[in-house]
């Protein structure tokens, strides 16, 4: 199994509509990454959540680490076609260099 | 803003061929990263370099190696290309060990037949 589990995998909706994806992982999590990829392209760094209950945002995505550090949520309000793409979780869980990636959750926004 | 550029967006190469892809970023890191994207497998370390001439071997090393001669550029080599090769691989940079964003390239889709 993944250590770093998204979900869902994939996630349809209407334009205008509100959507979470999730990140969570079996150990704590220094820091974990946020990034978008369009279809065939390389991964466009959204946030960086490091502290228990923080929260960023970014126009309209708004991202949040839970207090145990084991949890992200990604949440974008309104949702456009400009957002369609592949959101990823990157998570560093033993504080160095490496990095665990999540799959991947894979937005289709229907104008 | 950091840029990391790949040599090539799409390559096509015969099974058995050495490959190189080379990764140069413009922003001063120390720390450069290659890994390679699968369906379903999501992003896989290939190695990993901390400073010029440093390497480290990642959770996927088999069957390529690396150069890093100079701070801004990190070169990955499929010695012999094998189908099972074909994938998207993506370079990253970053600017010390831990805890710092990785910022990737564009990404090379290698097709090897």
């Amino acid at each position: 199994s993944q250590e770093l589990e998204q979900s869902p995998q994939s996630l349809i909706v209407q334009e205008g509509k509100n959507l979470t994806i999730n990140c969570t992982s079996s150990k704590t999590l220094y820091g974990l990454y946020w990034y978008k990829q369009k279809y065939g392209e390389g991964l466009i760094f959204l946030m960086m959540l490091q502290k228990g209950g923080e929260e960023k945002s970014h126009e309209k995505i708004t991202a949040k680490l839970d207090e145990k550090k084991q949890q992200s949520s990604l949440h974008i309000t309104a949702s456009q076609p400009s957002h369609a793409g592949i959101y990823l979780c990157g998570a560093d869980t033993s504080g160095t260099y490496k990095y665990i990636f999540g799959t991947g959750t894979r937005l289709k926004v229907l104008a | 803003d950091v840029k990391v550029t790949q040599s090539s967006r799409y390559l096509v190469k015969r099974t058995g061929e050495k490959v190189f892809l080379e990764c140069v970023q413009d922003m001063d890191h120390e720390n450069m990263f290659w890994y390679r994207q699968d369906p379903g497998l999501g992003l896989r370390l290939i190695y990993f370099s901390y400073d010029v001439k440093m390497k480290e071997k990642g959770d996927i090393p088999e069957g390529y190696s690396v150069s890093r001669e100079k701070k801004e550029r990190f070169s990955l080599i499929l010695e012999s290309a094998s189908t099972n090769q074909t994938s998207m691989y993506l370079c990253a940079s970053s600017r010390t060990s831990a805890q710092e964003t990785q910022y990737f390239g564009p990404g090379t889709r290698l097709l090897v037949l």
